[in-house]
């Protein structure tokens, strides 16, 4: 059983700061790995993409991923409460599905 | 279309009945992807078709579930005999490459389906 866990949340940080998104994945297969914004009653949208170790950085989003540990993680930095959502890792193998993990609901505080 | 379409937006039903959830999604893109969404969870695959093809269906729950892609565009996915179980928002996505990126998926905004 292919598995990606979250912490449910919710997380709650003050506007202005690092808020951080961990994620866990039983499946050494998986290669690439995603973050998913989920605002409530709306679908999902990709907002990171990994498939590297190290970080990867996207204006104020920055993505790492450890396949020795099978850990990913995202920051968030500069915290507004517009990003307040809930939050989806997702890893897949190459040409297949995406599992995903359960969200971490993120709020930010204002 | 700009955005993977999805209707109906909202279907109730009763236990027992047939429904028919449709999805077009964005011009061009080969890979169209069915995942299910229960409250507070994450989506669950269903099935990923590689133009007309079921590449994977290992998602599927069982044989009341069958989705098509006759022409390798708008899919149909169908549920026999719905139960109050199959409640979701069932979501497409869809994707424009094979291989490495599968994962950048654009997802529609769903079909909220109540099963009473």
């Amino acid at each position: 059983q292919k598995e990606v866990e979250q912490n449910s949340g919710p997380l709650s940080v003050p506007e202005g700061a690092i808020a951080s998104l961990n994620c866990t994945y039983s499946d050494r297969g998986s290669q690439s790995f995603f973050w998913y914004r989920q605002y409530s009653g709306k679908s999902p949208e990709l907002i990171m993409s990994i498939y590297s170790n190290g970080d990867k950085e996207d204006g104020r989003f920055t993505a790492q991923l450890n396949k020795a540990s099978q850990y990913v993680s995202l920051l968030i930095r500069d915290s507004q409460p517009s990003d307040s959502a809930t939050y989806l890792c997702a890893g897949g193998e190459y040409g297949n599905k995406l599992v995903f993990g359960a969200g971490t609901i993120l709020r930010v505080k204002s | 279309g700009a955005g993977v379409s999805q209707t109906p937006s909202n279907k109730v039903t009763e236990k027992g009945k047939y429904v028919e959830l449709r999805c077009d999604p964005i011009s061009g893109h080969t890979a169209l992807y069915w995942y299910r969404q229960s409250l507070g969870q994450g989506p669950e695959f269903l099935i990923y078709f590689q133009g007309t093809g079921a590449a994977d269906d290992s998602g599927l729950p069982n044989d009341r579930f069958f989705a098509v892609r006759p022409e390798g565009s708008v899919s149909t996915l169908k549920i026999q005999r719905t139960e109050r179980g199959d409640s979701a928002v069932y979501l497409c996505a869809s994707n424009a490459r094979r291989g490495a990126n599968t994962g950048e998926l654009f997802f529609g905004e769903g079909s909220r389906l109540t099963v009473l």
